[in-house]
């Protein structure tokens, strides 16, 4: 069962413009989120993460945005460069119980960034 | 670099037999984490090891295990492969923050 969805497998974005990235998630205790970012035969780079009691966090080019009554999260990329074209993974997680603190996993979304 | 490192890269084996990953985790993190990545169900988390006792337990097969040692590296051992186990798998530390997890490169296992 897919917790976490990322319904875009794709996105082509020009270099300068804002690329957005959607994620959505069916379980409501979910208290933590997290953006990774995986180039091709690497592993999924940590890139930023919001609690549940946030609605917004900031990183310098990245923002997230988190809309706990919709269940969506969003990251926002902004300018947006070449070298951001990887793969970007959605996650969340729960803490406690029998899942301890693993982290449920989109599918990924496939970012284009073209000169 | 993430700092946690993973061998063997690449692994080719056949149906049947029984394989070890292996993980060393980033200095100081007591939490290790393994997930596999196939291609139709994305990364699913498999088991979580804290300081050399298991922690979590995710959709992993019972003919699946893991440990982990005293000096913090976990190995995986799968046995009685099967095509399906084909997968790239990976394994993460975390340390205060146990929801930021550093994931190695991962290992490419190839059952023929």
């Amino acid at each position: 069962d897919q917790q976490v969805k990322q319904n875009s497998p794709s996105l082509s974005v020009q270099e300068g413009r804002i690329s957005i990235l959607n994620c959505d998630y069916t379980n409501s205790m979910f208290d933590y989120f997290l953006w990774y970012k995986k180039y091709p035969a690497e592993g999924p780079t940590f890139l930023i993460s919001i609690s549940s009691i946030k609605d917004k966090i900031e990183d310098g080019r990245f923002t997230v945005f988190l809309n706990k009554s919709a269940k969506h999260l969003s990251l926002h990329i902004v300018p947006s460069q070449p070298g951001d074209s990887a793969v970007y993974f959605c996650a969340a997680s729960r803490a406690g119980g029998h899942s301890g603190y693993a982290l449920n996993f989109g599918k990924g979304t496939s970012l284009l960034v073209t000169p | 670099d993430s700092g946690v490192t993973q061998t063997p890269k690449h692994l080719i084996t056949a149906t049947g037999q029984r394989v070890t990953l292996r993980c060393s985790p980033r200095s100081g993190d007591l939490s290790v984490y393994w997930y596999q990545q196939s291609l139709d169900q994305g990364l699913q988390f498999l088991i979580q090891y804290y300081n050399g006792e298991e922690r979590a337990k995710g959709n992993i097969l019972e003919r699946f295990s893991a440990q982990q040692f005293p000096d913090l590296h976990s190995e995986l051992n799968l046995s009685s492969l099967e095509l399906g186990d084909s997968a790239l798998y990976f394994c993460a530390s975390s340390s205060d923050i146990p929801y930021e997890q550093y994931f190695g490169p991962g290992t490419r296992l190839t059952v023929t």
